[in-house]
């Protein structure tokens, strides 16, 4: 079985300062992360995922996450956010051969002008 | 690709009457997803299917509810004899075999108030 824990339910943070979303698990297998986003009245999206080779992964607009197997952490972090990155961000495992997903509680990230 | 879409969107029943919701996924998905998400928590997993078996479902599946996917397409959830704790969003997610790891595509999801 595995779990899922977001260390932070809010964060405020003012635009163009640097934010980091924690996310840790607990697996007894291998593992397949994701970090998806639920932007205000929209559905889930995938931001990012790690399936194996570089711990480093990155989305298309500036977010990047690092996969520490020791820590078993994978951390989402930005340099520099903006208002639209305003949203819920939930982190998932997946350890299964068929994809079913294991979220955490989600972190609600807020931008501030 | 019109993405994965749900209906209705919102349903407002009283308790001990059936619901029954619908799912269309993203065409050629051979995987199908249902979750349950509840206020101020994550989506928890329901039950899964690849094609028209379903290989999985979860303790929180109780007898009352039931998930059909005929012929491998759509696919419906069915909650017989609401209660109000099933009050919650309702989500379907699709995905194509890549072995694990798939990338999940979820639908709005459909609100279920339970008077």
């Amino acid at each position: 079985a595995q779990s899922v824990t977001q260390l932070d339910s809010q964060v405020p943070v003012f635009e163009e300062a640097p934010v980091e979303l924690r996310c840790n698990y607990s697996s007894s297998v291998s593992v397949y992360l994701f970090w998806y986003v639920q932007y205000p009245n929209q559905g889930l999206q995938l931001l990012l995922k790690y399936l194996s080779g570089s711990t480093l992964v990155e989305s298309i607009n500036g977010f990047e996450a690092e996969f520490n197997k020791s820590q078993t952490s994978f951390h989402l972090r930005k340099p520099s956010v903006h208002i639209s990155d305003t949203a819920e961000y939930f982190c998932a495992v997946s350890g299964t051969s068929y994809g079913k997903l294991t979220f955490g509680q989600g972190t609600i990230l807020t931008v501030h002008p | 690709d019109t993405g994965v879409s749900q209906d209705p969107r919102h349903k407002i029943t009283k308790r001990g009457q059936n619901v029954t919701f619908r799912c269309d996924p993203i065409s050629e998905h051979n995987r199908l997803y249902w979750y349950r998400q509840t206020l101020g928590q994550g989506p928890e997993f329901l039950t899964y299917f690849q094609n028209e078996a379903q290989l999985e479902k979860s303790r929180l599946l109780s007898d009352r509810f039931s998930a059909e996917r005929p012929k491998g397409s759509f696919s419906t959830l069915e909650i017989q004899r609401t209660e109000q704790g099933d009050s919650a969003m309702y989500l379907c997610a699709s995905s194509f075999t890549e072995g694990a790891g798939d990338t999940q595509y979820f639908g709005p999801g459909t609100r279920l108030t339970v008077l």
